[in-house]
């Protein structure tokens, strides 16, 4: 069954200090990937996607994240963080169902604390 | 209005009431998705409707009746429910991948917290 692991529950950086949260999912086939946020009170935001073609995805707010195959992995970075990056994020992989719907599986998330 | 709309955006109430939440959404998508998201556990989908038609049920009691009249609504009605289903009901919404180079991804409207005392 298709999976998603985000490793860090929490994490907590310096305004201005660069950011790499993890994700490593589980999917049988060539897998759709997304990156989703959460400000509090909110719903999910999409910071990016993968599909196909170039591994490395650039999102909105300046963010990007490279999916590797070999390591099952599709993790976000940022080269600087600002104080409004505070969030709760989500990764999650795209199951297509008839129709060519997706069902996105999530993973628990990581929050992220900014420092001034 | 634009995206996903949801109503109301707090909801209490007793185990024994009846109460539905609604979706509306305004980007002429087709397909509708319900996922709840717990404090403890990461989003699980709900229920999918495609062209109306419920193409996904992930094993939700029956105390969850969505919905869906049309390709822009869905509704959620709750009954008898427990403590335990106090959370955060997201609605969804997207277009087949592929068509017109959309691929796909889901939009979200910013939930309905529901407590249940």
């Amino acid at each position: 069954a298709q999976s998603v692991t985000q490793p860090d529950i929490h994490i907590t950086v310096s305004e201005g200090a660069s950011l790499e949260l993890r994700c490593n999912y589980s999917y049988g086939a060539t897998p759709y990937l997304f990156w989703y946020v959460q400000s509090p009170g909110q719903g999910l935001q999409l910071l990016l996607k993968y599909f196909s073609g170039d591994t490395l995805v650039q999102g909105i707010k300046g963010f990007e994240a490279e999916f590797k195959r070999s390591q099952s992995s599709f993790n976000l970075r940022k080269p600087s963080v600002h104080w409004s990056d505070a969030a709760e994020y989500f990764c999650a992989v795209g199951e297509l169902l008839a129709g060519g719907y997706n069902k996105l599986i999530f993973g628990a998330g990581t929050r992220l604390a900014v420092h001034p | 209005e634009t995206g996903v709309t949801q109503t109301p955006r707090h909801l209490v109430m007793g185990m024994t009431n009846k109460k539905s939440l609604k979706c509306e959404q305004h980007l002429g998508h087709n397909a509708m998705y319900w996922y709840k998201q717990s404090a403890k556990k990461p989003l699980e989908l709900m229920f999918v409707y495609n062209f109306k038609e419920q193409t996904e049920n992930n094993s939700v009691p029956s105390r969850f009746s969505p919905e869906c009249p049309n390709s822009s609504h869905l509704f959620l009605h709750l009954h008898t429910l427990q403590p335990e289903d106090s959370a955060l009901y997201l609605c969804a919404s997207s277009q087949p991948y592929g068509l017109a180079g959309d691929t796909g991804e889901l939009f979200f409207g910013e939930g309905s917290r529901l407590t249940v005392l």
